[in-house]
């Protein structure tokens, strides 16, 4: 069954640390892998893409790695600041159709305190 | 920011009332989506629209139905509503014939029935 899980499920961390949130997907045949970004009361804005052969995509503070062959993404965030909180959706798609197919993970809750 | 606009955005409305939701774009995607999200979990596909005229069903099934009759609009329809229609809907816009494109979301609209 494809699916995608996240964790944690919600972390607190002080402004100015660093954190890491995983993904772990079943999804196969693999085409992308995209993290969302949700802040409260809108709808997810896209931070990276990757596709199979990429290992490492940075956008700012933000940095996504994926290793194909274990299936697992990760989003480390860098200084993070108060504008971090927010909710980061993990997103696989996969080719199994002309159209392919996306699978969400639930997410992981960010919250970062001054 | 996407050009990608949703009314209203907060709706409380009594059971078996008839409700259309709002959603437009600017962008000219052709493709166009609807999501439902509950407090925690995932997003869950209902509808989407391959260009005008064109409607499917998503891979949660719901008792909504949309019309595409204009490339930047995609309303969805609940002819009676009840609690158990009490969620989060996102309204989505893409190019490409693929699902793994980047979809452009909109704000939501938090239904409430009461």
């Amino acid at each position: 069954k494809n699916q995608v899980e996240q964790s944690p499920q919600s972390l607190i961390i002080l402004e100015g640390k660093n954190c890491t949130l995983q993904c772990n997907y079943t999804v196969s045949p693999f085409s992308n892998l995209r993290w969302y970004k949700q802040d409260t009361g809108r709808g997810p804005v896209s931070l990276t893409i990757m596709t199979f052969s990429e290992n490492t995509k940075s956008n700012g503070r933000y940095t996504a790695t994926l290793d194909a062959d274990t299936k697992q993404s990760s989003l480390h965030i860098t200084a993070s600041q108060l504008s971090d909180s927010a909710s980061y959706i993990c997103v696989v798609s996969d080719r199994g159709s002309t159209l392919g197919r996306l699978y969400f993970g639930r997410g992981t809750q960010l919250t970062v305190w001054p | 920011e996407a050009d990608i606009y949703q009314t209203p955005r907060y709706l409380v409305i009594g059971t078996g009332k008839k409700i259309t939701l709002e959603c437009s774009q600017t962008m000219g995607h052709d493709k166009m989506y609807w999501y439902q999200q509950d407090p925690g979990m995932e997003l869950h596909l209902i509808h989407y629209s391959y260009g005008v005229n064109s409607t499917e069903k998503g891979d949660l099934s719901s008792e909504s139905t949309v019309s595409r009759i204009r490339t930047e609009h995609f309303p969805l329809t609940l002819e009676s509503a009840r609690p158990s229609h009490t969620s989060q809907y996102l309204c989505a816009s893409s190019t490409g014939n693929f699902f793994g494109n980047e979809q452009y979301f909109g704000p939501g609209t938090r239904l409430t029935v009461t």
